[in-house]
């Protein structure tokens, strides 16, 4: 089955830039779109990135998505980074073998 | 608003069954499909599977085929998801999320159910 492999935590300082890495197990990560969640303590995940690389109503352009498929991996990016940031991050895709969702494993962000 | 409500946490004994409720409010009920997802404590999002709300097919993660169990109701936009013979590892928050396609993105979300497994 296919899967989806995060770092388990990233870290950097407030106004700095970070990128989250998602790499596909096999297959061509690009075949299916890639979804970024954010998730907070304590709450429900909210999507920041959908379809490799668009932004919902709301989330701030300080956030961007990309494919690699020269590394198969998506990246989720965030720039002039707040404290407000931190939080868990998960990539999650399409399995076209079995018509099922999947999720990384999330990468926690601490902005410090 | 879209909108998804869930029913309130539960604490049940091994082997017992379980069965989470989700209210759709503010879009097209049959229009979407549903997902479960689960979160055990300290840990990641478990995709558990999808029910098609318009035709009632389902699709069960391979892990919980045989012990989940999703349903709907259109008539008052709800969806279920029901797991029998609980372990004390199927303690999680037990999420409901739409998705308008299987390749899109799950948006919205409901706000969790908490499920306790312990004698």
């Amino acid at each position: 089955n296919f899967m989806l492999t995060q770092p388990h935590s990233v870290s950097e300082s407030p106004g700095k830039t970070v990128t989250i890495s998602c790499t596909g197990s096999s297959g061509s990560i690009a075949s299916n779109y890639v979804q970024w969640y954010q998730q907070r303590p304590g709450s429900a995940p909210t999507t920041v990135i959908y379809e490799d690389n668009q932004r919902p109503s709301g989330v701030p352009d300080r956030f961007s998505g990309s494919i690699d498929s020269s590394s198969n991996s998506a990246s989720l990016t965030i720039s002039g980074l707040k404290t407000e940031d931190e939080a868990d991050y998960y990539c999650q895709s399409y399995d076209s073998s079995n018509q099922g969702v999947v999720f990384g494993g999330g990468t926690k962000l601490t902005v410090l | 608003q879209v909108q998804l409500v869930q029913s309130g946490a539960e604490v049940k004994k091994p082997g017992a069954s379980v069965k989470v409720s989700c209210k759709a409010s503010g879009y097209t009920f049959t229009g979407y499909y549903m997902h479960w997802v689960r979160q055990a404590p300290g840990q990641g999002l478990e995709w558990m599977g999808w029910i098609s709300p318009n035709s009632g097919g389902t699709n069960y993660a391979q892990k919980f085929q045989g012990r989940v169990t999703m349903t709907r109701d259109t008539s008052i936009i709800t969806a279920y998801m029901e797991l029998s013979r609980l372990r004390s590892d199927d303690t999680a928050v037990y999420y409901c999320a739409s998705s308008s396609w299987l390749r899109g993105s799950l948006d919205p979300w409901g706000q969790g159910t908490l499920v306790t497994v312990s004698s």
